[in-house]
């Protein structure tokens, strides 16, 4: 099955601690995306990246670090200098970058206290 | 610049009766717009996207929506709600013209009663 795989489901951090969120694709996509979600607030771009060892930050980068060495791998790290790290984190890609649809993974909860 | 409201954070139908979620659009260039749908705590699922075709659009499930530009919207609509319609829906938009990036909606949450 091709898709978008993200672990854990669920994660708890102790503040102070960096943690680092996983997304893998197999859909042979070349962009993909890091999105936060808090509630009523829809959907802010963290990072994205349009090829492999390339990422621009979104929105709401301060905080949050990425890599992209391989095409079908760009992990997230969320740093101790992230200010409010509760919230659901969702991974997405796309064969290009927009107007092409974009696939979400399932997501990871992060509770961070 | 590109923005996107959707006009009510919750709606509630009956089951077996119509649904419109309503979505309004900015966008400096031809945009593409998109309905994404997400039951709690999963991912988005595309139901639909709008791409400079034709105007109608049918997606899954039995959903479809209309581009009006001189409204400047791009409501969501389906026939007959069912149970499993119970979700949150997203209205997203991108101009595509050098963004690479999706502006999301802050999300419409759709209750149906039995």
């Amino acid at each position: 099955d091709g898709g978008i795989t993200q672990s854990p489901k669920y994660l708890f951090r102790k503040e102070g601690q960096n943690v680092t969120l996983s997304c893998e694709q197999n859909l042979n996509h070349d962009a993909m995306y890091w999105y936060r979600q808090d509630p009523g607030q829809g959907l802010r771009l963290i990072y994205y990246s349009q090829i492999v060892n390339d990422f621009q930050k979104g929105d709401i980068a301060e905080g949050y670090s990425v890599s992209r060495e391989k095409k079908e791998s760009f992990p997230l790290t969320v740093t101790s200098a992230q200010k409010n790290p509760t919230a659901f984190y969702l991974c997405a890609s796309s064969i290009r970058p927009p107007p092409y649809e974009q696939y979400f993974g399932p997501g990871t909860r992060l509770t961070v206290t | 610049a590109q923005s996107v409201t959707q006009l009510d954070s919750h709606v509630s139908v009956s089951e077996g009766t119509p649904v419109l979620l309503r979505c309004n659009y900015s966008s400096s260039y031809s945009p593409s717009l998109f309905w994404y749908v997400q039951h709690p705590n999963k991912g988005l699922q595309l139901l639909l996207k709008y791409t400079s075709a034709a105007t109608l659009v049918k997606g899954i499930n039995g959903f479809e929506a209309e581009f009006k530009k001189s409204e400047t919207s791009f409501h969501l609509t389906k026939p007959s709600a069912h149970m499993s319609d119970a979700a949150e829906y997203f209205c997203v938009v991108t101009d595509g013209a050098g963004s690479y990036q999706l502006t999301f909606g802050k999300g419409t949450k759709l209750s149906v009663i039995p």
